[in-house]
């Protein structure tokens, strides 16, 4: 059975950083892309990053670019999101999800709550 | 970017009814359209890939179709637990982006 467990959320004032961790279980991790998908409290779902099966590539929408960095340890299945810079507007529960073929999230974890706030 | 438009914001039925649900593309993504059901303070659920095609495990009343910019995700007889919201989401270019939802209701 496929399983991610998110980890790492909280409460962290404006400007300061944040790791979320995601352990992947269930499957061979490093034969997929993974992502993170949020979704800001009553709001809609809005992708957050992409990372290849290698790590060698990843992909993130302007919204977080330069601030967000997702990366991967396929020795220990696990998914990362390292934020800095962090601003109300990225309070939102944080979902990890295997991308599959990079086209569409067919598992995803229960999710973790950022909340940005002094 | 491309923008996922979807219609309408809300749908309210009655158990029973069927019902169609729109997606738009702002432009052509050719059949790179993806279907999910959030329930209420549950994770989203794939429910079509790829505009058309079935999930494993997903009830055979959810069906969609479409291709270009227009596609519709349609629910056969709906049933009690199908009132959750539904985002539609593109994988046509590597900026992924999803629709604003749409919330199926009890009328």
């Amino acid at each position: 059975e496929v399983q991610l467990v998110e980890s790492g959320g909280g409460l962290v004032q404006p400007g300061r950083s944040l790791k979320l961790s995601c352990a992947a279980s269930g499957f061979t991790f490093s034969n997929y892309y993974m992502a993170w998908v949020r979704q800001a409290p009553k709001k809609g779902l809005e992708w957050v990053a992409t990372i290849s099966t290698s790590g060698s590539r990843t992909y993130y929408p302007d919204s977080v670019k330069g601030r967000f960095t997702i990366s991967r340890d396929n020795a220990k299945s696990s998914l990362y999101l390292q934020m800095n810079s962090l601003k109300s507007e990225d309070t939102a529960t944080y979902y990890c999800a295997r991308h599959y073929g990079s086209h569409y999230f067919d598992y995803w974890g229960q999710g973790v709550m950022v909340t940005v706030s002094s | 970017n491309i923008v996922l438009t979807q219609s309408p914001a809300t749908l309210s039925v009655t158990p029973g009814e069927s019902v169609s649900l729109s997606c738009r593309a702002s432009q052509s993504i050719s059949t790179s359209i993806h279907w999910y059901q959030q329930k209420s303070n549950e994770s989203p659920r794939l429910l079509i890939k790829y505009a058309s095609q079935s999930i494993s495990g997903i009830p055979s009343r959810f069906s969609g179709s479409g291709s270009g910019t227009d596609f519709t995700l349609s629910i056969n007889r709906v049933e009690s637990e199908d009132f959750s919201i539904y985002y539609c989401q593109q994988s046509y270019s590597s900026l992924y982006t999803f629709g604003a939802g749409t919330k199926l209701e009890l009328k």
